[in-house]
Formats: structure tokens, C-alpha cells, sequence
């Protein structure tokens, strides 16, 4: 079946420093891509999503590059800081639906002080 | 504030019970679904509906099943639970047409511990 991979699974970070987490999936079909992150003993919210008919999207300190070429995506988190800390879910759509979405392991982001 | 209710919040039961896991929603969303979450593999989707009338398998709907009341309200069962059910499960909502941007609104989680 289709999946989608996750690395690396704990990353920490220097407060202040940039943090990368990078996805690739296998569904050649898959356009909608989008990213949740999940505080300790918290619901996933969604922060930031992507549609394969753009390769980079930014919303304030966060982004999200897509290479749809060689079906990999990107989480930029810049200048982090403590309320950064949580598990980050990646998820790519089961082809072109945006309700069927095959998830990444998680990874988690620790913020050093 | 519109949001995604789950009950029970935690339950803890045997091999072998029944148990039945609620979600009722404000959002006023059409679609609804039912994840599992276990650590080191993300979410999977259990059961997914459209309405009230449309009912679908996720990839992992095996020893579970289903009822969706209403618009509001999806419930998921565990007619014989076993221990490898143990997991923290989420119901989430998404709107249709021009309320479908893709987003999932979560629940707060239903943590099931099967002994």
C-alpha cells in the first residue's frame, strides 16, 4: 500500500536555531499535503498544508517546500522558540482526495533553552 | 465555540467486552471520521462518512464497525476487544464543498486500554 515516511523521527534545537522535517511519500497521485502539529496531551491542529500545484507556501516562521518530481516535502520551522515543542505529522492525500491522507510517524521537536 | 466532543475520555476494560467510543460535533460539518493513534505510526484511518447514508472502510476498519446517528453524532464500536486495541483514538470532522479546505478538526482523544 501507499505510505508516507517521516525523518527524523526526535530532533532538538537550539531556541532561536531552525528545525527541518522532511516527508516523502509513495502515491504518484497524491496533491494535497499537509502538516499537523500535536502539543503533549493535545488534539493534531493543522498548521500549514500544501497543494501540488506549488512548490513553496510560508506563513509567518513556518513553511512547506514540495518536490513533487521526487515526491518529497519539506516543514521549515525558522528563529524557534519554546511553544515550538510537539510531535509534527506529515500526511499526503490517497491520490486526489483531500479526506483520505496516508501520515507520517511524527516526529518530535525538542526547543534546548 | 464550535468544536469535536469524544466520550469516554479514558476507559480501561477486559478482553472481550464491548465498548463503544462517542463523537458529537458543532462544526456543522457533513463528514466525519474515526483515527487510531499509536506510537511510532502515526494516525490510521479506521472509518470514514460522508452522511448519514455513506459509510466507509478506512485501512484498518478490521474488529471495529460504525453507526453515524446524525450529521452530528459518530460513534465507533469495539464489539470484542482485545488487547492490541489499546491505542488513543481521535474522531475528526471536515466540511464539503465550499466549507472542504482539506482541514481536520480533531477531538480531544479517547484513550482505550484493553487488559
Amino acid at each position: 500500500g501507499e505510505n508516507v515516511e517521516q525523518h527524523p523521527s526526535t530532533l532538538s534545537v537550539q531556541e532561536g536555531d531552525s528545525a527541518v522535517i522532511k516527508c516523502t511519500y509513495s502515491d504518484s497521485a497524491s496533491n494535497y499535503f499537509p502538516w499537523y502539529k500535536q502539543e503533549l496531551g493535545k488534539r493534531p491542529q493543522l498548521i500549514i498544508d500544501i497543494r501540488s500545484n506549488v512548490g513553496e507556501k510560508k506563513d509567518q516562521r513556518i513553511a512547506v517546500t514540495l518536490n513533487k518530481t521526487a515526491k518529497h516535502f519539506s516543514l521549515h520551522i525558522t528563529e524557534t522558540q519554546p511553544e515550538d515543542s510537539a510531535v509534527y505529522f506529515c500526511a499526503a492525500s490517497l491520490g486526489d482526495s483531500n479526506y483520505q491522507l496516508i501520515w507520517g510517524a511524527g516526529t518530535k521537536l525538542i526547543i534546548k533553552p | 465555540d464550535a468544536d469535536v466532543t469524544q466520550t469516554p475520555r479514558n476507559r480501561i476494560t477486559k478482553t472481550g467486552k464491548r465498548i463503544m467510543l462517542e463523537c458529537s460535533q458543532t462544526k456543522g460539518h457533513d463528514r466525519m471520521y474515526w483515527y487510531r493513534q499509536d506510537p511510532g505510526l502515526g494516525l490510521r484511518l479506521i472509518y470514514y462518512s460522508f452522511d448519514v447514508k455513506d459509510i466507509n472502510k478506512g485501512e484498518i476498519s478490521d474488529g471495529y464497525s460504525v453507526s453515524r446517528q446524525a450529521q452530528a453524532k459518530f460513534s465507533l464500536s469495539l464489539e470484542s476487544a482485545i488487547p492490541n486495541q489499546t491505542a488513543l483514538y481521535f474522531c475528526a470532522t471536515s466540511g464539503r464543498g465550499r466549507a472542504n479546505t482539506g482541514e481536520l478538526f480533531f477531538g480531544e482523544g479517547s484513550r482505550l486500554t484493553v487488559l
